[in-house]
């Protein structure tokens, strides 16, 4: 069974900039989460998706947005970048209604400069 | 609202010890709880989860960790660390129910010293 991926790995951008990140859950997970992983502030909740749904938001201005397509893969567009916005950002899928577990990404590391 | 609190940012420890990292959690209502790891450049891989029954629970890595409700912990022990486990851990808890978000602890580095 694959595991959840991302793309791109790593990504560099001008403070300014636009980004689209990108997800791909397991097969038959319906649930997306995405977090911000900066450093020294642990795993940061931004947004989760459910059957093209978003379900809940984390504490993030909206410049941070996204989506969930028909086959639950996901993707996660940032506007207007600032510096802070350098992290690593993991996707998280889960089976929803049969487990709590989720199931992580590789991550995708953005910098921005 | 749920929230986690890791006591210790780092723990260093040597190679063959024994290790405790502590969790600590409010809800205001039963939770599931879960310690995950991340290895250097890598996403989190989850090493075991308290849903209900024993509180006693045992992970991959020959981790294990026990749920106390009435001190609201969930503190991940392992009784002889390797070189191996140098990694991140992060505790997280979760209010029962289908759309109730996981959060996450700020995070643990262990560091085993040879």
């Amino acid at each position: 069974e694959a595991g959840v991926t991302q793309s791109p790995t790593h990504l560099i951008k001008t403070r300014g900039q636009q980004v689209t990140l990108r997800c791909s859950p397991i097969s038959g997970h319906t649930s997306v989460y995405w977090y911000q992983q900066a450093l020294g502030l642990g795993l940061q909740f931004l947004l989760w998706y459910d059957e093209g749904e978003e379900r809940n938001r984390g504490n993030f201005p909206p410049r941070f947005s996204g989506r969930q397509f028909p086959n639950y893969s996901s993707e996660l567009n940032v506007n207007a970048l600032e510096l802070e916005d350098s992290a690593l950002y993991l996707c998280a899928s889960r089976k929803l209604q049969v487990t709590y577990e989720q199931y992580f990404g590789p991550g995708t590391r953005l910098t921005v400069t | 609202a749920q929230s986690v609190t890791q006591l210790d940012s780092q723990v260093p420890v040597f190679e063959e010890a024994p290790v405790e990292l502590r969790c600590n959690y409010s809800s205001s209502v039963s939770v599931y709880l879960f310690w995950y790891v991340q290895y250097p450049n890598q996403g989190l891989q989850l090493l075991l989860k308290y849903l209900s029954g024993s509180t006693l629970v045992k992970g991959i890595n020959g981790f294990e960790a026990e749920f106390n409700k009435s001190q609201t912990s969930f503190h991940l022990r392992k009784p002889s660390v390797h070189i191996s486990d140098t990694a991140e851990y992060f505790c997280a808890v979760s209010e029962p129910g289908g759309y109730q978000k996981v959060t996450f602890g700020i995070g643990t580095k262990l560091q085993v010293i040879p």
